[in-house]
């Protein structure tokens, strides 16, 4: 099915873990993004991807790694986990400036 | 950079009309885009606004006037299924990512 999903949809880990959440789009955007979402600080860019290979910082990138080998995955790694990184990770794709296609959510918890 | 200013909630009763405002200070503009999200769910995209003026999308309009860096969403005949949050957002200078404001949460009663 075309769109954007994420997956797990839920994860639970410990500190110093690594984990991964993937990111996949069907509609070949160039455009990619990933989003974390806290009570009180709503939507906070961590990194974005104009097209395959080209990444770039956001708002709050420490802790974070990306890649994009392929224009239509975009996975986001947490190389050693912590507790302030417990959140809903929002992966999105565009193709303009004006709309963002965002997937249902990654919910996040380190114990 | 941009910064996005919102109130942080609204509540109003059903079948009224509620405007929900976003002010908004950036280096260039690309436009101002509103986005709804339920809770446990993920935002999805309402109205953009390139130009001045009004764009209406059913009972839901957004405005913009880019010499005052002022926009708003206006919600008409509220519905309960209309209670949500609502995030105004804005490219940043190079037009390549977004920039969200902190959201206004929208508690439609009875």
């Amino acid at each position: 099915d075309a769109g954007i999903t994420q997956s797990p949809r839920y994860k639970i880990t410990e500190t110093g873990r690594q984990v991964t959440l993937m990111c996949h789009q069907t509609w070949s955007h160039s455009y990619m993004f990933w989003y974390r979402q806290d009570l009180g600080h709503g939507l906070r860019l961590i990194y974005y991807s104009a097209a395959a290979d080209i990444t770039d910082k956001g708002e709050v990138p420490d802790g974070y790694v990306v890649s994009r080998s392929k224009t239509e995955n975009f996975p986001l790694t947490l190389e050693s986990a912590t507790r302030s990184q417990t959140s809903v990770y929002f992966c999105a794709s565009s193709d303009k400036v004006r709309e963002l296609f965002f997937g249902e959510g990654s919910r996040l918890t380190v114990l | 950079g941009q910064s996005l200013e919102q109130p942080s909630e609204v509540t109003a009763v059903e079948g009224a009309i509620v405007q929900i405002n976003c002010t908004y200070q950036t280096s260039g503009f690309y436009g101002l885009s509103w986005y709804q999200q339920h809770d446990g769910g993920a935002p999805t995209f309402l109205s953009y606004n390139a130009l001045d003026g009004l764009e209406e999308t059913g009972r839901f309009s957004s405005f913009l006037s880019r010499s005052d860096s002022y926009g708003y969403l206006l919600l008409q005949e509220l519905q309960m299924k209309d209670s949500a949050s609502y995030f105004c957002a804005v490219p940043d200078n190079y037009g390549q990512n977004f920039v969200f404001g902190p959201g206004t949460r929208l508690s439609v009663l009875p």
